[in-house]
């Protein structure tokens, strides 16, 4: 089971949205609505941003947002601020046989 | 408040067995999945595995089957993971999390254990 994929590096400044794309098959973010969103800063665990395609648990600032289409999953991130500057991974459920499967994660830049 | 406290940090030989923890408090702990996620030194995550330690349901990543050992002792809210020979491609960063269902989203995190296997 391959890895799903992400942009390498997205960059924003301070204020602007920055969009992150998570895409895999119909065998993953496309089957089920079982996708979630991390955050993780240098040498700390990650975080739980977003769940089930586009919930936000308590906590975490309704700028943080995510969605789905087909194939691919999205979290966007309005109105960048300092502390946002961190790797973003993707995660879908991928049926009973793989179980889980990570996106290949983002770093986000505040310029 | 949710927490999982996981053991500190190991240095191994190749060739060594080894068996990490993560402590759970702060919710029934036999209601809810504890899956292990591995971090290779500049990687990303990768999924290994989960338990239900109410029952000990366990279920591994194809990746991850017969790699290692997931269990669980819920008479002390402590899930582990476990190697019987290590390898120096064990090393990397361990993170357990708790999940509602074995196909649900994990919530919250334990700190991470790190593992370093060399000669």
């Amino acid at each position: 089971q391959s890895a799903l994929t992400q942009p390498r590096s997205v960059s924003g400044s301070p204020g602007q949205s920055v969009t992150i794309s998570c895409t895999g098959t119909s065998s993953d973010v496309g089957g089920y609505n079982y996708v979630s969103w991390y955050q993780q800063h240098p040498g700390k665990a990650p975080k739980l941003m977003i769940y089930e395609v586009s919930k936000r648990p308590s906590g975490v600032p309704d700028r943080f947002s995510g969605s789905k289409s087909g194939n691919t999953a999205s979290l966007t991130i309005s109105g960048l601020q300092a502390e946002d500057e961190a790797d973003y991974y993707c995660c879908s459920y991928a049926g009973s046989y793989t179980l889980r499967v990570f996106g290949t994660g983002t770093k986000v830049t505040v310029l | 408040e949710v927490q999982l406290v996981q053991s500190g940090a190991e240095v191994k030989k190749p060739g060594e067995s080894l068996k990490i923890s993560c402590k759970g408090s702060g919710y029934s702990f036999t209601s809810y999945w504890i899956g292990w996620v591995r971090q290779m030194p500049g990687k990303g995550l990768e999924w290994m595995g989960i338990i239900y330690p109410g029952d000990s349901d366990t279920r591994y990543s194809p990746s991850f089957q017969g790699q290692v050992t997931i269990s669980a002792d819920k008479s002390i809210s402590t899930a582990y993971l476990q190697w019987s020979s290590l390898k120096a491609s064990d090393t990397a960063m361990y993170y357990c999390a708790r999940s509602t269902y074995y196909y649900g989203d994990v919530d919250y995190w334990g700190q991470g254990t790190l593992v370093t296997v060399s000669s």
